[in-house]
């Protein structure tokens, strides 16, 4: 257990809806990560927030946004979805925002458009 | 600008053999590297991480990987596989010459121990 809870595990929804995914890290850590693990595209990172500010963003969609709260807690907005947004969403976290930082990722969350 | 090559999709190895999976990287300044296993429904957990020193690090579940400057790799190994290493493995890179601390993740190499 890495101390990074992610809910819900799992989500089915249908085409054109819009889901929220939340992301708990671990305590005392205060940089969060946002990551979409499909077949083909494989790990990709979305967005990073750091101790309530978004620090860097990757190939995250228009139709995507996140924000980290004053608890440090996350939520990933996902809107007008497709089909393609079908896909295993992770969130991560680490103590810092340095090179040596380890990552711990949550269990992820479960993302099925229909 | 930084990247990661994970060559072997698949690698199969007997239970009790020796295990490697690859992994190369390409940065501008240092490496910083790390290495996942995902298991099956699960998250990605941290198994070890080279940062400086010591080419050869240890650990967690009896793993190691060896940094090797001149051949920009990073090798995940295990002296004897078991059954239960089976998963699925990510070789990930910051470069420490890089404007940004987020990491390139590797597309993963399926390891497969066979009893």
């Amino acid at each position: 257990d890495s101390g990074v809870t992610q809910t819900p595990k799992h989500l089915i929804t249908a085409t054109g809806q819009r889901v929220t995914l939340r992301c708990s890290p671990r305590s005392g850590d205060l940089s969060v990560y946002w990551y979409q693990q499909s077949l083909d595209q494989g790990l990709q990172f979305l967005i990073q927030y750091y101790n309530g500010e978004e620090r860097a963003k990757g190939n995250i969609l228009e139709r995507f946004s996140a924000q980290q709260f004053p608890d440090l807690h996350s939520e990933l907005n996902l809107s007008s979805l497709e089909l393609g947004d079908s896909a295993l969403y992770f969130c991560a976290s680490s103590v810092e925002d340095r090179h040596q930082e380890t990552q711990y990722f949550g269990p992820g969350t479960r993302l099925l458009v229909l | 600008a930084q990247s990661v090559a994970q060559p072997e999709d698949q690698v199969n190895v007997a239970e009790g053999n020796p295990l490697t999976v690859k992994c190369t990287y390409s940065v501008s300044g240092n490496p910083y590297l790390f290495w996942y296993v995902q298991y099956p429904n699960r998250g990605l957990q941290f198994l070890l991480k080279y940062i400086t020193g010591d080419n050869l690090v240890k650990g967690s579940y009896g793993f190691e990987a060896e940094f090797n400057k001149s051949q920009t790799s990073f090798h995940l190994k295990k002296p004897s596989a078991l059954v239960s290493d089976s998963a699925l493995y990510f070789c990930a890179v910051r470069d420490e010459g890089g404007g940004s601390y987020i990491p390139t993740f590797g597309r993963g190499t399926s390891l497969i121990v066979h009893p």
